[in-house]
């Protein structure tokens, strides 16, 4: 079974503060994904991720950075987190393009207070 | 942005009925489309995709494309309570150097009535 494992279910932060997201799969993907979900606004990509130390922005990257230093391991960072980034954060992998099935991880919930 | 627009529902049938679920789309380049489920509190899973004109079918589920109409549909025969979740329809995800930037919808909740 293919697995994507977000290193948190849940987090409480504080404004300001400097969070990490760390994602691993086990599958040697070649592309990841942050994606956080918001009701009434649905999926929104924020970074990608095709190669090691390769990223493209997504839809919403302002706030974030990512880092990918492994082929496994996908990380996103919120600089300075803030309440809006309040969310449900999705990381996602799939093995190419040609082959289009995307692998969620189980979600981290943050919560910026 | 180009995007994927769905009616958000919710969409209620009883257990045993055929449950119709659809998308429309803004860019006539896509090629692709996927339906993924998900479940309250949990993550999206993959359950179709579809890449040319015309129905596909896994089982229970038939997913439908007509690109000239720009719309996308799923079916889903013999509608159990255990199919009750949102249904995400989604293009295909980004690729180095083909960051299209394509929106999902937002899902559309199917509530199966025993």
């Amino acid at each position: 079974d293919v697995k994507v494992t977000q290193s948190s279910r849940y987090l409480v932060k504080r404004t300001g503060e400097k969070v990490f997201l760390e994602c691993v799969q086990d599958m040697d993907h070649e592309n990841m994904f942050w994606y956080r979900q918001d009701p009434g606004l649905g999926l929104r990509l924020i970074y990608f991720s095709y190669d090691v130390k390769m990223k493209e922005k997504g839809d919403i990257p302002e706030g974030y950075s990512v880092s990918r230093e492994k082929k496994e391991r996908f990380s996103l960072i919120l600089e300075s987190a803030s309440t809006n980034q309040t969310s449900m954060y999705l990381c996602a992998s799939t093995v190419t393009p040609e082959i289009p099935e995307a692998f969620f991880g189980q979600g981290t919930r943050l919560t910026v207070v | 942005q180009k995007e994927v627009e769905q009616n958000s529902g919710p969409l209620s049938v009883p257990e045993g009925a055929i449950a119709s679920l659809n998308c429309t789309y803004s860019d006539r380049g896509s090629q692709s489309f996927f339906w993924y489920r998900q479940y309250s509190g949990k993550s999206p899973e993959l359950i179709m995709f579809i890449y040319s004109n015309g129905d596909k079918e896994d089982g229970r589920f038939t997913a439908q494309l007509n690109k000239a109409s720009q719309y996308v549909s799923l079916l889903i025969r013999d509608s159990q309570p255990s199919d009750s979740a949102t249904y995400l329809c989604a293009p295909p995800l980004p690729t180095a150097g083909n960051n299209r930037k394509l929106i999902w919808g937002l899902g559309t909740s199917l509530a199966v009535n025993p």
